[in-house]
This record gives C-alpha cells, sequence and structure tokens, in this order.
C-alpha cells in the first residue's frame, strides 16, 4: 500500500539559511499534518490542512509557513534557520471527512525528514 | 497536567511473552481519539492501533490491542507474543474534541525485547 512521501530524508543547513521539506499523502488523504520531534523528545504538531486550507495550528514558529496544494501535497518552509530547529521532522496524512471519533480518522506518518543544522 | 502520561520509561520482555505498556491521558472531552504509534530505530511513526472515545469495545489489530478503561482514562496497549522486531519506542497519542486535528503524544515507552 502506498504511504506518505517526505523529501528529502536528510538536509544539513547553516545557521540563517532557508529550507523547504515537502510532504505527499496517502492517495485520496485530503488533510495533512506536520510534527517537528527533537532528539529525544515526543513529536511536537506545527500545523495542519484540509483541503488546502489551514485546518489548526499548533507551536509552528513565525519563521515556518506551510502550505497545500491542488494536487495534496504539502510544504513546509523555513527561514533563518537557528541550531535548535534540528529535528525531525515529520508529515502525517488522513481522511479529513472521516468523523473525528471514529475509525478512518487515523493519521499515517511518513518516514520524517531529518534537518541538522549547523 | 499532562494530557498524556506513560510512566514506563523502559520496559523489557521476552521473547513469546505478552507485555502491556501503560498510558493514562487526561481530558474533559466527551470525544476523544487514542492513538499507538511504535518508532524503531530507524526513526519513522508506524501506527499501531486506535481507539475512538465511544467505541464500545476495546480494539484489537493483530497482536495488539488497547485495554481502555474510560472511567480510570487509561488506555493501555497489550503487545501478545513479543517479537525481537517489537523493540522500539512506543508512543501514546490523544486527539482531543472536535475541532482540533493535533496529536498530543506522550514521552514514550522504549521496549526491549530479548531472546
Amino acid at each position: 500500500a502506498a504511504g506518505v512521501i517526505q523529501s528529502p530524508r536528510h538536509l544539513i543547513k547553516e545557521k540563517r539559511e532557508t529550507a523547504t521539506l515537502k510532504c505527499y499523502p496517502i492517495p485520496r488523504h485530503d488533510t495533512v499534518y506536520w510534527y517537528q520531534q527533537g532528539p529525544g523528545q515526543d513529536p511536537q504538531f506545527l500545523i495542519s490542512f484540509y483541503e488546502k486550507m489551514q485546518s489548526d495550528k499548533g507551536s509552528i514558529p513565525d519563521r515556518f509557513s506551510a502550505q497545500q496544494f491542488s494536487d495534496y501535497h504539502s510544504e513546509l518552509n523555513m527561514s533563518s534557520l537557528e541550531l535548535g530547529d534540528s529535528a525531525l521532522y515529520f508529515c502525517a496524512s488522513s481522511l479529513g471527512l472521516v468523523r473525528r471519533d471514529s475509525r478512518g480518522n487515523e493519521q499515517f506518518f511518513g518516514p520524517g525528514t531529518r534537518l541538522t543544522v549547523l | 497536567a499532562q494530557k498524556i502520561t506513560q510512566t514506563q520509561p523502559g520496559m523489557f520482555v521476552q521473547e513469546k511473552e505478552a507485555v502491556t505498556l501503560d498510558c493514562t491521558y487526561d481530558t474533559s472531552d466527551p470525544s476523544y481519539g487514542l492513538f499507538w504509534y511504535k518508532q524503531p530505530s530507524s526513526g519513522e511513526m508506524i501506527f499501531l492501533i486506535y481507539q475512538g472515545s465511544y467505541d464500545q469495545q476495546n480494539a484489537t489489530e493483530g497482536r495488539y490491542s488497547l485495554n481502555f478503561q474510560k472511567a480510570r482514562k487509561s488506555a493501555n496497549l497489550v503487545i501478545s507474543a513479543s517479537q525481537l522486531g517489537d523493540s522500539a519506542m512506543y508512543f501514546c497519542a490523544m486527539r482531543e474534541g472536535y475541532h482540533t486535528d493535533k496529536l498530543i503524544f506522550g514521552t514514550g515507552t522504549r521496549l526491549q525485547v530479548f531472546p
């Protein structure tokens, strides 16, 4: 079965540079989510999109922005990178129209992009 | 207060034995979903099992089952017949209410399966 695709898988940047992470959801999934997992930490929700509109927002820094495109893929843009941005960035996808409290709304995660800021 | 609490930073289990990973949650919203994910050392986050707050029966997925005790606000993961490949970090997570998408994760439990 097709899974969530993220690119690149690894990225090394210098401080103050910019980075763009891409996410391709599971076919027919219309909702994407972005999470950040620091070393030894649990994942933290950043932002989500449903049908190309932002649907929820978490602890995403102002230096970061994201969008979802007409083909449902999503990009996370990160500017003025800091050392503390080094983390594993996950994208997840789900079917957004399913009732929130029922099966079918599970979030399936991609393999992650490991960002290292030097 | 922590929304998701996993009190076991590490657990050991012998191959072929069953193991229970604990998870308690805190919410006043009647509608919520509980998830378990497995994260091997390679880093990917693998969905294991889901339990909705209105589900009458405990969720099961192959060797994984969720012991859902609503009154106690616990959602423990039971892995039966452990395998060496089950060695990983396990995260419990909650989505709270209808109007949010975000998953709130616990701090995880590292499971080590030994022969």
